[in-house]
């Protein structure tokens, strides 16, 4: 089973802040990465797939890149509306999740 | 619109069955492989399973082998999870959700574009 590990947990920061969150694969997953976002109470929204496609409808701060089996999700800044908690998740070999990354206001 | 509404979440206890269900609409549900996905209270979200667009092919994760069955009836465009033997860990929030590409067959693999809004089930006595 791949095996996705997430950081950091919880990461506090301010509207107009650059953040980034990384995701790093126990094995390869041919760029097999997709990020959401998850709200209290509402379900996971798909923000980018195929590790830097970004989904329809999703604002262009968010990006994602990857360099081998390490991945990372920027945002180029932050807004209000962007405090929530961001899951990656591989489909290389079935599914798998990251743990997630609270954002807080600091 | 393109929706996905669950229902059938309850208290359940330990060793009983249950059966969920997530109609769709706004779509050409017969078109896309279909997945449910569970969240504990206060944890990260967990693949189940996956049923592709025919209704031929199906994966679950080890932890549901042979408790759960994945289903759907492409003519009254609706997905069902039967979950029999339930345990105290399977209590969670279950959303159905859609797969981004048509026709989906086994591989490549693909996310989940479109969620419903999730159903709860409680296994406790």
């Amino acid at each position: 089973d791949i095996q996705m590990t997430q950081s950091p947990s919880t990461l506090s920061a301010s509207v107009g802040d650059r953040v980034t969150i990384t995701c790093r694969a126990s094995q390869s997953t041919s760029s097999r990465l997709a990020w959401y976002q998850q709200k209290p109470g509402k379900a996971p929204k798909l923000l980018i797939y195929d590790a830097s496609s970004l989904e329809s409808g999703v604002p262009s701060r968010f990006s994602g890149s990857t360099s081998g089996t390490e991945f990372t999700l920027t945002i180029s800044s932050l807004q209000p509306d962007d405090f929530a908690t961001y899951f990656c998740q591989q489909y290389n070999s079935y599914w798998t999740f990251g743990q997630g990354t609270k954002v807080e206001i600091k | 619109q393109v929706q996905l509404v669950e229902s059938g979440g309850r208290v359940v206890q330990p060793g009983r069955s249950l059966r969920l269900s997530c109609a769709a609409s706004g779509f050409i549900f017969s078109n896309y492989a279909m997945y449910w996905v569970r969240q504990a209270p206060g944890k990260g979200l967990e693949w189940v399973t996956i049923i592709s667009y025919d209704g031929n092919i199906k994966y679950y994760t080890d932890s549901v082998k042979g408790r759960f069955t994945i289903s759907r009836d492409n003519s009254k465009n609706t997905l069902f999870l039967q979950m029999n033997s339930l345990r105290a860990e399977d209590t969670a929030v279950y959303y159905c959700a859609r797969d981004l590409r048509v026709f989906w067959s086994g591989y490549p693999n693909y996310p989940m574009d479109v969620w419903g809004q999730g159903t709860t089930v409680t296994v406790s006595s």
